[in-house]
């Protein structure tokens, strides 16, 4: 009965290489995000999609590419990895419609390293 | 723009003992407010919220928060700590029924809790 999942659950990589990062969520909310979690446990939003259309993006290189096939899923492409992208990786989703209160659910994170 | 200040790093706590957590936040509008627990290695679960009316609201585990307007705080408190509530807590601020809604986190505060 998992809320939101995330697929791997670490990462490693070699400097340069292509990797996905996967997230799906069974509550039916109608938004889904993507945050980082740098080293220091500093918590940023980097990307925001409400019924697959992309409504937040913030200041991200555009190596990193989110992609919402449908409403339940929200994955995260990155081109040319870089050392300063390990980090913890979160999804997580919210209902913003129909009055909801946009209480975020997280996923369990994705720890990757690129050495 | 929104900000969250969480001015305690590390709190060491003994069991038993109470606790405060410290959050005060920066919000141009009618804020929603949360508290976020994140057990080592986990994702992050929601200990409670505050949207409106009663500004002290009751979550789980046992912990409670105040919001005051005056101050621009929301203090998380736990009156008796027990050895499992070590973790990492994050309080966090938010946008209301706006898609595009995202999480404004704080820092973060490790407690330490010693036998």
């Amino acid at each position: 009965d998992t809320a939101v999942s995330q697929t791997p659950k670490y990462l490693v990589t070699q400097m340069g290489n292509d990797k996905s990062i996967k997230c799906e969520q069974n509550l039916g909310h109608d938004t889904m995000y993507w945050y980082k979690q740098d080293s220091k446990k500093f918590l940023k939003i980097m990307f925001s999609y409400n019924n697959k259309e992309l409504i937040i993006n913030e200041t991200v290189p555009n190596r990193f590419s989110p992609k919402s096939p449908d409403k339940a899923h929200l994955n995260l492409h990155i081109n040319s990895l870089e050392l300063g992208d390990s980090a913890v990786y979160f999804c997580a989703s919210s209902q913003t419609s129909g009055g909801a209160r946009n209480e975020q659910f997280f996923g369990p994170g994705t720890r990757l390293t690129v050495l | 723009a929104q900000s969250v200040t969480q001015p305690d790093i590390h709190i060491t706590v003994s069991e038993g003992a109470s606790l405060e957590l410290r959050c005060n936040y920066s919000y141009g509008a009618t804020p929603y407010l949360f508290w976020y627990v994140q057990s080592p290695g986990q994702g992050l679960q929601l200990l409670l919220k505050y949207f409106s009316g009663d500004t002290l609201v009751q979550g789980i585990k046992g912990f409670e928060a105040e919001f005051k307007r005056s101050q621009s705080s929301f203090n998380l408190r736990k009156p008796s700590v027990h050895w499992s509530d070590a973790a990492e807590y994050f309080c966090a601020v938010g946008r209301i029924k706006a898609a595009g809604n995202k999480l404004t986190f704080g820092g973060g505060t490790r407690v330490l809790v010693k036998p």
